[in-house]
């Protein structure tokens, strides 16, 4: 049984399209997150997610934003796509916030836009 | 901007090598570290949170230490083999709901 699971795991789109990338998790976490591993290869957090309400909001564009339906998923919404959204995108989940505790990721999702 | 660093950035040993990588990260506002294995196309795997100063963990014939006044924790693996061959990451975590995460220490294992 995957934990975190999240799809598509590949996307290749074209530049101005809209996309969706979903996300579940099955741990009966509180706390949902997405990272994006940039072209530096950090892991960055972009949004995360606590009982449906937005707790984190790095510095994205507003073209990407983040939809909880409940709390077992928070799928990432990309409006408009440009070429440098090309990444790899992580979900992930924790109980309670991830100080101290253990953080579980997705496989992550490959956006190439061309 | 918090600064989370990891040495050596990659490392190649031979099977039944032992090995260890070091974490830097800001000596402030210290509440966990975390370290993950992490294979491609795999979901990153926690290893171990640490949250006290002078931790050591131990998984197997991987652990780890961890000391918050100076801002370092170490990752050894003793007798390396081939599925040890993975990035190795360790992310910084300062009481708020994220974590700030170095590049990384890939590590290749020959048999």
């Amino acid at each position: 049984d995957t934990a975190v699971s999240q799809t598509p795991k590949y996307l290749v789109t074209q530049m101005g399209n809209d996309k969706s990338i979903k996300c579940e998790q099955n741990l009966g976490h509180d706390t949902m997150y997405w990272y994006k591993q940039d072209s530096k290869k950090f892991l960055k957090i972009m949004f995360s997610y606590n009982n449906k309400e937005l707790i984190i909001n790095e510095t994205v564009p507003n073209r990407f934003s983040p939809k909880s339906p409940d709390k077992a998923h928070l799928n990432l919404h990309i409006n408009s796509l440009e070429l440098g959204d090309s990444a790899v995108y992580f979900c992930a989940s924790s109980q309670a916030g991830v100080s101290g505790n253990t953080i579980y990721f997705g496989e992550g999702s490959w956006l190439t836009v061309v | 901007i918090l600064n989370v660093e990891q040495s050596p950035q990659s490392l190649h040993v031979q099977e039944g090598d032992s090995t260890n990588f070091t974490c830097s990260f800001p000596s402030s506002n210290f509440y966990a570290l975390h370290w993950y294995r992490w294979e491609t196309a795999k979901s990153p795997e926690a290893l171990f949170v640490m949250t006290l100063n002078g931790d050591e963990k131990k998984k197997g014939r991987i652990s780890a230490t961890l000391n918050t006044k100076e801002g370092y924790s170490y990752l050894y693996i003793k007798g390396s083999q081939p599925e040890d061959s993975a990035t190795y990451l360790c992310a910084f975590n300062s009481g708020y709901s994220t974590l700030t995460f170095g590049k990384g220490t890939m590590l290749l294992v020959s048999p």
